[in-house]
């Protein structure tokens, strides 16, 4: 059974780089078809899909963050990463990683999901 | 970028009731790709339908998805009362993947 767990710091101060890891375990990320992508959900809010990556490396990102976000991936530790640059307030949320079906080699549906990790942004 | 528009925000309903979520586009989604999701309180958000009519692993045959171009439906059968939540769509259609802003069913 396909698990992801997220993990990095709850706490970034603003101006700086955000970086989480989601590690998968019970199926390779390097697996075809699959997408790894990034999700996160403001307090009390709906959900904003951040980024996804390929298996073969390549990467998608949402136009409204895509200046600040980089999403890669490390085969050997079956991981995917979110770096987030230049954080704020605004940037708090639960952040969940998971595994996206590709869709005629486009990122779709979601599933499964990891439990996801709330991080703060406050000095 | 396709802006998805759920409705209403709350429903308030009673176990074994049948429930109608509304999910529309501002524009076309290609060849229904459209999904939906349950999120309960404090947990992550689970897949239910995918291809806006196909159901995910393991999900009961009381929920079904329908609809194409702007227009999609989840709609469950009979509420149970593990099936009070927040209800989520997502559009696939396009590179830049959206959310919609959710439907919460709460119990009357």
């Amino acid at each position: 059974q396909l698990q992801l767990q997220e993990s990095g710091p709850g706490l970034v101060k603003p101006s700086e780089t955000l970086s989480l890891t989601c590690t998968v375990s019970g199926g390779s990320i390097s697996s075809n078809n699959n997408f790894w992508g990034w999700i996160r959900q403001p307090p009390g809010k709906g959900l904003e899909w951040i980024g996804s990556i390929y298996y073969s490396g390549s990467t998608y990102y949402n136009p409204s963050l895509k200046s600040r976000v980089t999403i890669s991936e490390d085969t050997s530790k079956n991981q995917f990463s979110l770096k987030l640059t230049s954080v704020t307030a605004a940037d708090t949320a639960v952040y969940y990683c998971a595994r996206q079906r590709s869709n005629w080699n486009y990122p779709a549906w979601f599933d499964p999901w990891g439990q996801g990790t709330l991080v703060t942004v406050s000095s | 970028e396709i802006v998805l528009t759920q409705s209403p925000g709350t429903l308030s309903l009673s176990p074994g009731e049948r429930v109608t979520l509304s999910c529309r586009a501002s524009q076309s989604v290609s060849s229904s790709y459209l999904a939906w999701y349950q999120q309960k309180p404090g947990q992550a958000p689970r897949l239910l339908i995918y291809h806006a009519s196909s159901r995910a692993t393991g999900i009961p045959d009381r929920f079904s998805g329908s609809g194409s171009g702007t227009d999609f439906t989840l709609t469950i059968s009979r509420l149970e009362p593990e099936d009070f939540a927040v209800y989520y769509c997502q559009q696939y259609g396009s590179s830049s993947l959206t959310f919609g802003g959710g439907t919460k069913v709460e119990i009357k």
